[in-house]
């Protein structure tokens, strides 16, 4: 079964500054799908960047890139130049094939002092 | 809008009732995929449907079920309700597989007193 892990609940970044969060993830399959999904006050639940696991380039949306580290299963996203718009809740999430579910660590609270 | 419709948004209902929860999924999407979010904890998959069938099952209850209709769109029906129950419950979407990653609906608050 794939399990994924986020073991920071909380973090805290300074406007305009960089944070990274980190995960983590278990899987037998050699073929899959890796994302982070953002969930504002809102609650919608809103897909930030995908990385497929095949591609040893990282994947970069705007100010979202990832470290995806495959031998050590980690996944981490950074966010550059932090937004009072970027408070909200990430999730990791990690997704092997066509039967498969979609996968959700527990998720980071992500916080942003003005 | 993600183009997943849910409805109601919010539910109030007492205990030991029964409440259908609605979704239409995004046009084109033949998956639709329930989840559970309770107070303080991930997302919690339910079940999948594609295009009529159920593919894959969670840590879904008996008293919970389930169906995707000939229009695509799908309902969760949750009975025999509990406290614990109480939670927000995600509808989400994909073409065929997830691997492009699901486009989800706003979700639907069920509180039960």
């Amino acid at each position: 079964a794939q399990t994924v892990t986020q073991s920071q609940p909380e973090m805290s970044v300074q406007e305009a500054e960089t944070v990274t969060l980190s995960c983590t993830y278990d899987t037998s399959e050699s073929d899959y799908y890796l994302f982070w999904y953002k969930q504002p006050p809102s609650r919608q639940m809103i897909l930030v960047i995908r990385q497929e696991a095949y591609k040893q380039q990282n994947a970069t949306e705007n100010r979202f890139s990832v470290n995806f580290q495959k031998a050590a299963k980690s996944f981490s996203l950074k966010i550059s130049d932090s937004q009072l718009g970027d408070a909200a809740m990430y999730f990791c999430a990690h997704h092997t094939g066509a039967n498969s579910k979609l996968t959700f660590g527990k998720g980071i609270t992500l916080s942003v002092r003005p | 809008d993600s183009g997943v419709t849910q409805t109601p948004k919010h539910l109030i209902t007492a205990t030991g009732q029964r409440v259908t929860l609605r979704c239409s999924p995004r046009s084109g999407d033949l998956s639709v995929y329930w989840y559970q979010q309770s107070l303080d904890q991930g997302l919690q998959f339910l079940i999948q449907y594609y295009n009529g069938e159920e593919r894959a099952k969670g840590n879904i209850l008996e008293r919970f079920s389930a169906q995707q209709f000939p229009d695509l769109h799908s309902e969760l029906n949750l009975s025999s309700l509990e406290l614990g129950d109480s939670a927000l419950y995600f509808c989400a979407s994909s073409p065929r597989q997830g691997n492009y990653g699901y486009t989800f609906g706003s979700g639907t608050r069920l509180t039960v007193v």
